[in-house]
């Protein structure tokens, strides 16, 4: 089945603590894509990546990193979590670029304390 | 700054009536747009898209429409039906970055 897994899929943390979201995809999609999702604001683009080790800014990058050591993973780090990083985030992938429908993730909820 | 804007937070429409749902952009470099829906404790699925060259795009029940000049498309769906209440996002598109509106409720009556 086609599909895109993230895990953990709920996360509670305190402020400081490393943590990382994993995201795998088995479509064998170049583009992936990490959002959060707050109320009133909708999804928010934090990392995409066009291809292995291609990575770039969204429009709410501070605070997160990413790697793409491998076409099927996309990992979301936050170095050091704080509250304002308490978010639903969603990963997801595509053919090739934004434009190509995106396939989503079933969210990791993420609550820092 | 919200470069997608969805206005109405929220839509009630009566099952079977049309929904009519808005969005407003503000980049001129958009040069595609997509709506996705979205159902409580699951990821948003892509419902429609539509390229800058094209001014509607029709799948069965949803036509989206892009007035270019105005900077607006919209959403309709006829008839509308139960299964359709769900969040809907607009996005907008340049390459590779994708932006989103904050989302519109559809709420369908029986």
């Amino acid at each position: 089945e086609a599909q895109v897994t993230q895990n953990p899929r709920y996360l509670i943390t305190v402020t400081g603590k490393k943590l990382t979201v994993t995201c795998s995809q088995n479509m064998n999609h170049e583009y992936m894509s990490w959002y959060r999702q707050d109320p009133g604001l909708g999804l928010r683009q934090i990392y995409y990546s066009m291809n292995v080790e291609v990575t770039d800014k969204g429009d709410v990058p501070e605070g997160y990193k990413v790697s793409r050591k491998e076409k099927r993973n996309f990992p979301l780090i936050l170095e050091s979590p704080s509250p304002n990083q308490t978010s639903l985030y969603f990963c997801a992938s595509s053919l090739s670029r934004g434009r190509n429908e995106q396939f989503f993730g079933p969210g990791t909820r993420l609550t820092v304390l | 700054d919200q470069q997608v804007k969805q206005n109405s937070p929220s839509l009630s429409v009566q099952e079977g009536r049309i929904s009519i749902l808005n969005c407003d952009y503000t980049n001129s470099m958009f040069d595609y747009f997509l709506w996705y829906k979205k159902y409580p404790a699951e990821g948003p699925t892509f419902l429609i898209s539509i390229s800058s060259i094209k001014d509607k795009n029709e799948d069965g029940r949803f036509t989206v429409f892009l007035n270019k000049s105005a900077k607006h498309l919209s959403l309709h769906i006829v008839p509308s039906q139960p299964g359709d209440s769900a969040v809907y996002f607009c996005a907008a598109c340049n390459d590779y970055k994708l932006s989103f509106g904050a989302g519109t409720t559809v709420t369908v009556r029986a």
